[in-house]
C-alpha cells in the first residue's frame, strides 16, 4: 500500500527567502506525481505535475523534482511571497489508475 | 470553463441522521472522484466513476456510505446514519479521462460537522 509523506508538516518563513518542501513515497511504481495548493475553506488548486519520465517540471517560481528510485520529490518555491501561504500537498498517481494517494501537506507561512 | 460545484457549502447534523451532498463536475470529464478530508490531514479517495460505473469503492465505509452518478454527470455522496468520526470535508473531483495521468480538478468542498 503506497504511503506518502510530507516533511515538514508546518513551515514559517520570511519573506523573499527561497525554500523547499519535500514528499517522499514508499511505493515507486507511480505513473506520475503532482503537487497542489490548499487556501483555508478551498479545494485543491494543482501547482505542477510530474509524469514518471521527468526529472522536473517548472512553473514561475516554483519548481518541482522528482527522483522516483528513491521515493522522493521536492517543492521549490523561489523568492517567497505573503500570498504563498498556504498549505501545500503531493499526491501520487499509481499505475493501478488514476486514484491519488495524498501525503498529509506542509502549512506554509509566510510573513511579510 | 466552469469549475467543479459542489453544495452545500457547509452542514450541521447530530449524529445518527443523514446527509446527501451533491457535485457536478466539469463538463465533459468522464471521471468523477469523492474524497474525504479530515482536519490536518490529506484527502483520501472514498470512491472513483467513470462515466456512471464504480471503478474504486475499496475505501468507502459501505455500512454507512453510499454515492450514485446515475446519468454519468452529477453525483451524490450519501451517510446514513452519520458517525461523529464523519466530521471532515468532502471533496469532488473530475478529470477528463481514467488510467492516463490526467490531472484531476478539485471544488470547494462540503464542510460536514457532527453535533
Amino acid at each position: 500500500k503506497q504511503e506518502v509523506t510530507q516533511i515538514p508538516a508546518a513551515l514559517s518563513v520570511p519573506e523573499g527567502e527561497n525554500l523547499v518542501l519535500n514528499c517522499s513515497f514508499t511505493d515507486s511504481a507511480i505513473y506520475n506525481l503532482q503537487w497542489f495548493r490548499q487556501d483555508p475553506g478551498k479545494g485543491l488548486t494543482s501547482l505542477l505535475l510530474i509524469q514518471s519520465s521527468q526529472r522536473e517540471q517548472t512553473s514561475g517560481r516554483l519548481n518541482a523534482s522528482l527522483d522516483k528510485s528513491s521515493g522522493r520529490s521536492t517543492l521549490y518555491i523561489a523568492a517567497s511571497q505573503p500570498g504563498d501561504s498556504a498549505t501545500y500537498l503531493c499526491a501520487v498517481n499509481d499505475n493501478a489508475g488514476n486514484m491519488l494517494t495524498f501525503g498529509g501537506g506542509t502549512r506554509l507561512m509566510v510573513k511579510p | 470553463e466552469a469549475g467543479v460545484a459542489q453544495s452545500p457549502r457547509y452542514k450541521i447534523i447530530e449524529k445518527r441522521q443523514s446527509v446527501a451532498f451533491w457535485c457536478n463536475p466539469i463538463s465533459g470529464h468522464a471521471t468523477l472522484y469523492w474524497y474525504q478530508q479530515i482536519l490536518g490531514q490529506g484527502p483520501k479517495l472514498l470512491i472513483q466513476f467513470q462515466n456512471n460505473g464504480v471503478v474504486d469503492d475499496s475505501q468507502l465505509p459501505k455500512d454507512r456510505f453510499s454515492a450514485e452518478r446515475l446519468k454519468g454527470v452529477d453525483s451524490t455522496l450519501k451517510i446514513q446514519p452519520a458517525k461523529l468520526e464523519d466530521s471532515a470535508v468532502y471533496l469532488c473531483a473530475s478529470s477528463s479521462a481514467q488510467g492516463f495521468g490526467q490531472p484531476q480538478h478539485f471544488g470547494d468542498g462540503t464542510r460536514l460537522s457532527i453535533l
